[in-house]
């Protein structure tokens, strides 16, 4: 009974390939974050739904982008990877935007 | 500027032994603090919550502390075991623009030995 579930696992691209990273829930949560972490390092967010609200942090790269086209799905789209994209990448929800957060178990891409 | 540290980066202890592992904080809106676990190549399990109206929490062997004056935050783990090795993460949460930011440090690398 997973409740944030992230696939594939691994993902393995080539630079500049772009690649689609998915999470999908069952909790029926209103919000959905994307979260990056490289190695030894802290996550650090993305972006975040409210529903079909999109937040984007003020650092994020522009080579990253994110759909939800519904309440269980979102996906994390990375345009021209780049060997420094190379990151275990989270995916988590929340009821509300005050809410605690569940965390899937991430997805490691690995950019040749 | 890292606004959540944790010390040590990384710990090794024989199994059977008390451990704290810290964390700090330098952000005055942070008001809850949580720990999480994270197995090597793994998502977060959160381990503990602590509310800004809250001093500490206790699940098991695990018991968190937190002072908001100090901007510091523990974690003991009682009778450490092998199944304890992972790295272990605390964040800090803060309103930002009207949501939840959940600010991490780079967490502690544990290792229990035999």
């Amino acid at each position: 009974d997973a409740m944030v579930i992230q696939n594939p696992r691994y993902q393995v691209t080539q630079f500049g390939k772009p690649v689609t990273l998915s999470c999908s829930q069952t909790l029926n949560h209103n919000v959905m974050y994307w979260y990056q972490q490289k190695s030894s390092q802290a996550p650090k967010l993305l972006f975040h739904y409210y529903d079909k609200d999109f937040n984007n942090e003020a650092d994020t790269p522009d080579n990253f982008q994110s759909r939800r086209p519904n309440t269980s799905f979102c996906f994390l789209d990375i345009r021209s990877p780049g060997l420094g994209d190379a990151a275990m990448y989270l995916c988590a929800t929340s009821r509300g935007v005050t809410d605690t957060q569940y965390f899937g178990p991430g997805t490691r891409l690995t950019v040749l | 500027k890292q606004e959540v540290t944790q010390i040590p980066a990384a710990l090794s202890v024989p199994e059977g032994e008390n451990l704290v592992l810290n964390c700090s904080f330098t952000d005055s809106a942070i008001y809850n603090l949580q720990w999480f676990r994270q197995d090597p190549g793994k998502g977060l399990t959160s381990l503990l919550l602590i509310q800004s109206s809250q001093r500490e929490q206790t699940s098991g062997r695990l018991n968190a502390s937190l002072d908001k004056s100090s901007g510091r935050s523990t974690l003991y783990i009682a009778a450490s075991q092998p199944g304890d090795s992972a790295t272990y993460l605390c964040a800090g949460t803060r309103r930002a623009g009207g949501y939840n930011k959940l600010i991490f440090g780079a967490g502690t690398r544990l290792a229990v030995h035999p």
